[in-house]
């Protein structure tokens, strides 16, 4: 069965400082992968998305995130961090039955940006 | 685009009362996904609507809970006889036939006491 490991519950961060979020899937074919963004007590906004292609993808506000299909990883990075960034970060990967479609999330990564 | 809109934002119910979220999807997204979401976990699947039709429901959804989506349209979770398990965020999703990607609601906070 499909399933997504985030190791890091909790990671603070200096503003301007880089940043790394760990994201492992199991998955038996090419997966479709995601990373959300959730800001407290709000809906899931979608950063970036890798279907194929181009293992390094570009998101949305600075993010981008690396396919490594060797290490079943899809770790989202940023070169430097704000203190809006501060908020639980998603990975997600599609499953497939009977014809539709569901995400199995992780179960998040809570990141603080001190000033 | 006015995205997904979720109707109310917070319920404060007592135990054994009924409730009932709305969802609004993006309008042309025939696709509607409603998830479950509690304290320090990602979301978790409930159910799966192409168009009117439910297509998938989780092992999650108790006999409690009934979705529907008349015409197509918005979406209805209800849940009887609530229990203060059923406390959680209910996010409600939509996408189009042409992708994968979801998109999210605010979603709707339901704590029960």
């Amino acid at each position: 069965a499909q399933s997504v490991t985030q190791p890091d519950i909790h990671i603070t961060v200096s503003e301007g400082a880089s940043l790394e979020l760990r994201c492992n899937y199991s998955y038996g074919a090419t997966p479709y992968l995601f990373w959300y963004v959730q800001s407290p007590g709000q809906g899931l906004q979608l950063l970036l998305k890798y279907f194929s292609g181009d293992t390094l993808v570009q998101g949305i506000k600075g993010f981008e995130a690396e396919f490594k299909r060797s290490q079943s990883s899809f770790n989202l990075r940023k070169p430097s961090v704000h203190w809006s960034d501060a908020a639980e970060y998603f990975c997600a990967v599609v499953a497939f039955s009977g014809g539709y479609n569901k995400l199995i999330f992780g179960a998040g990564t809570r990141l603080a940006v001190h000033p | 685009d006015t995205g997904v809109s979720q109707d109310p934002r917070h319920k404060i119910t007592k135990r054994g009362q009924n409730v009932t979220f709305r969802c609004d999807p993006i309008s042309e997204h025939n696709r509607l996904y409603w998830y479950r979401q509690t304290l320090g976990q990602g979301p978790e699947f409930l159910t799966y609507f192409q168009n009117e039709a439910q297509l998938e429901k989780s092992r999650l959804l108790s006999d409690r809970f009934s979705a529907e989506r008349p015409k197509g349209s918005f979406s209805t979770l209800e849940i009887q006889r609530t229990e203060q398990g059923d406390s959680a965020m209910y996010l409600c999703a939509s996408s189009s036939n042409r992708g994968y990607e979801q998109y999210f609601g605010p979603g709707t906070r339901l704590t029960v006491t």
